[in-house]
């Protein structure tokens, strides 16, 4: 079973749409959680922390949910700019070293 | 906010030569880097953890003779493709934390290594 698991998707909206991505994690000493955005052939960009309280930026809600041990990301009215692929991040270890292992990503591709 | 920079962008080199690919922290301080690879519709691979002063640490399965890394200060650390080949043809990104070891990861531009 992988560390850190998504959906690679593709997700193929309309603009306009709202559409949410989850990711697994499999280590529960997991500490701290954060969504990239990487697009075609570019390093990948930090899109959002992720907290258990939950975390929104604009159109883009983040949250955490540790008992069942996952992580979400909402995008409301999709805009063809999104179309990208979003990458889970999960910080796992313990006593200060902290790893940041990667899920696949997942596709989203906003259509007009 | 924390910029990390690569160079270079992107490099072609016949078969058998060495690469180095270099990544500064610009803004901040850098005990850790973590160097990852990427092929063509694959999810990024951690490499290697490269630490300041000390030995890197390599995850298994990525040749510790052929890819040299060296961080030699708090702000630099480089990997060295060592007699490239074609197969080492790839995206390789390195990234470093500005803050706490549980704060996020910032990302250089990446390189791409074609390798003829």
């Amino acid at each position: 079973r992988k560390e850190v698991e998504q959906d690679p998707g593709p997700f193929n909206v309309p603009e306009g749409a709202t559409v949410a991505f989850n990711c697994t994690y499999s280590n529960s000493a997991s500490q701290s959680f954060f969504w990239y955005r990487q697009d075609c052939r570019k390093e990948p960009k930090l899109l959002m922390s992720v907290y258990s309280s939950g975390n929104e930026d604009g159109r883009f809600t983040a949250q955490l949910n540790r008992a069942s041990q996952y992580i979400s990301l909402l995008i409301r009215d999709s805009k063809l700019s999104d179309s990208a692929t979003y990458l889970c991040v999960v910080n796992m270890g313990a006593g200060g070293s902290y790893i940041p292992t990667f899920g696949r990503g997942t596709s989203l591709i906003v259509h007009p | 906010g924390a910029v990390v920079s690569q160079h270079p962008s992107w490099v072609i080199c016949k078969s058998g030569t060495s690469v180095k690919i270099e990544c500064r922290s610009l803004d901040f301080q850098a005990t850790t880097m973590f160097w990852y690879r990427q092929f063509p519709k694959q999810s990024l691979m951690l490499m290697a953890t490269s630490n300041e002063g000390s030995k890197a640490t390599y995850e298994q399965g990525v040749e510790k003779d052929k890819f040299l890394i060296n961080h030699a200060s708090l702000t630099l650390s480089t990997l060295t493709v060592t007699s490239a080949h074609p197969e080492d043809s790839s995206f390789y990104i390195c990234s470093a934390r500005p803050g706490q070891a549980n704060s996020p990861l910032h990302f250089g531009n990446g390189t791409r290594l074609t390798v003829t």
